[in-house]
């Protein structure tokens, strides 16, 4: 098992560039998720998928994000334009169908937005 | 929506036992899970609190009073390694992200030698 694997670990882009971040889940998993982290406001949700569909993207800030699951081993979140504030670890987690099953994290990206 | 609190800064010796609480506000409350996240790393699963009561996992117990919307993390016996971000998380029943974890703000446990 070789976990949720994101990439790239590291981005660092200029203000209004687009950025493209990868993530792939646990096969088997059908829950995928993708979290952003700052100091300021922790751990947030964003955007979660339930076998690849979208199920609720209310955690997305603003048009400026989307994210897909064209299948079930692969979810992007893209960010166009970019901008300062977006500046920080976003994490992809999956999981099993089972509501008590624990979360696996990713190891992050750590964007950088200059 | 719901909100949790947990202290923001904990510090111990190796070898001592250390408590972390997290109390909760939500609506149709389904567990209470803990998660340990050392800097730079991903978030780790630990433990999970679904019924009232004690959960044993080596050195590592977690505690859930639905009544009290209260829960803890005790760790024993300290180890320089359990330096790191403790998060509890609940999972709630709310609409849109039913039954998915929202996480309180984390706990940074420092431990001294």
């Amino acid at each position: 098992d070789a976990g949720v694997i994101q990439s790239p670990r590291h981005e660092v882009t200029e203000m209004g560039q687009e950025v493209t971040l990868r993530c792939k889940p646990i096969s088997g998993h059908d829950y995928l998720f993708w979290y952003r982290q700052t100091m300021m406001r922790g751990l947030e949700l964003l955007i979660y998928f339930n076998n690849n569909v979208p199920i609720d993207d209310s955690g997305m800030p603003e048009d400026r994000f989307s994210a897909k699951m064209p299948n079930a081993s692969f979810s992007t979140l893209k960010i166009q334009p970019s901008e300062p504030r977006d500046s920080a670890v976003y994490f992809c987690a999956s999981r099993s169908g089972q509501g008590s099953s624990p979360l696996h994290f990713g190891n992050g990206t750590r964007l950088t937005v200059t | 929506g719901q909100s949790l609190e947990q202290p923001s800064e904990v510090t111990a010796v190796e070898g001592a036992i250390v408590q972390i609480n997290c109390t909760y506000q939500t609506s149709g409350f389904y567990g209470l899970s803990w998660y340990q996240q050392h800097d730079g790393g991903a978030p780790t699963f630990l433990s999970y609190n679904a019924l009232d009561g004690l959960e044993e996992t080596g050195r590592f117990s977690s505690f859930l009073s639905r009544s009290d919307s209260y829960g803890y993390l005790l760790l024993q016996e300290l180890q320089m390694k359990d330096s790191a971000s403790y998060f509890c998380a609940v999972r709630d029943g709310t609409s849109g992200s039913a039954r998915q974890l929202t996480f309180g703000s984390g706990t940074q446990l420092t431990v001294l030698p």
